[in-house]
């Protein structure tokens, strides 16, 4: 069956800090995306980074970077000097047969000034 | 602006009634996708349209339908509305769902309040 985990509820960081959001994946089809997605408390999902199954380089958006290892079936979402504004629900996606998204429960993120 | 609109943002109906959602997606999508968000279920994929064909089809109630018009908009319907279904309905849209590096665009989303 294909399904997205996020272990982590909450995550806690400190402002200009490094902070990694897990997100573990399961399916058999060699083809697929990975998605991370954005949702502040106003509540609109904001797309933030992408992923392809047979790309050889991890993904970069800005202060933005995935932590791609297929082997173990994850992407993990690493966000740098992390800001205020960072903090919201964060949500890892996988792209399945026909299009659409499957999503996780999400990680909800507090930066602490 | 993700291009994608959902209206109205707010709804606010009792429980038994009928509610209709309504989304454009943005200019040159064909795809269109409603997913539903509450606390204890998360972000659950409803239904998928392709150029008004039906093309997936997810944790859809049966009292829950939709339909994707000739100029692409789309709109779900809730009927026999219950306490539970009090959720933000996302629509979302997008070009080619078949490649994998393509996006979905999310509308801002109907908050859905039954009492």
């Amino acid at each position: 069956a294909q399904k997205i985990t996020q272990t982590q509820p909450g995550m806690f960081v400190q402002e200009k800090e490094a902070v990694t959001l897990d997100c573990t994946y399961d399916t058999s089809d060699p083809s697929y995306g990975l998605f991370w997605y954005k949702q502040p408390s106003s509540g609109e999902m904001i797309f933030l980074i992408y992923q392809g199954s047979y790309d050889q380089q991890n993904a970069t958006e800005g202060r933005y970077s995935l932590n791609f290892q297929k082997a173990r079936k994850s992407a993990n979402l690493v966000i740098s000097a992390s800001q205020l504004g960072d903090s919201a629900m964060y949500f890892c996606a996988m792209k399945v047969q026909g299009g659409k998204l499957i999503f996780g429960q999400g990680t909800e993120l507090s930066v602490k000034p | 602006d993700s291009g994608v609109t959902q209206t109205p943002k707010h709804l606010i109906t009792a429980t038994g009634q009928r509610v209709t959602l309504r989304c454009s997606p943005r200019s040159g999508d064909l795809s269109v996708y409603w997913y539903q968000q509450s606390l204890d279920q998360g972000l659950q994929f409803l239904i998928q349209y392709y150029n008004g064909e039906e093309r997936a089809k997810g944790n859809i109630l049966e009292r829950f339908s939709a339909q994707q018009f000739p100029d692409l908009h789309s709109e779900l319907n809730l009927s026999s509305l219950e306490l539970g279904d009090s959720a933000l309905y996302f629509c979302a849209s997008s070009a080619n769902p078949g490649r994998n590096n393509e996006k979905l665009f999310f509308g801002s989303g109907t908050q859905l309040s039954v009492l």
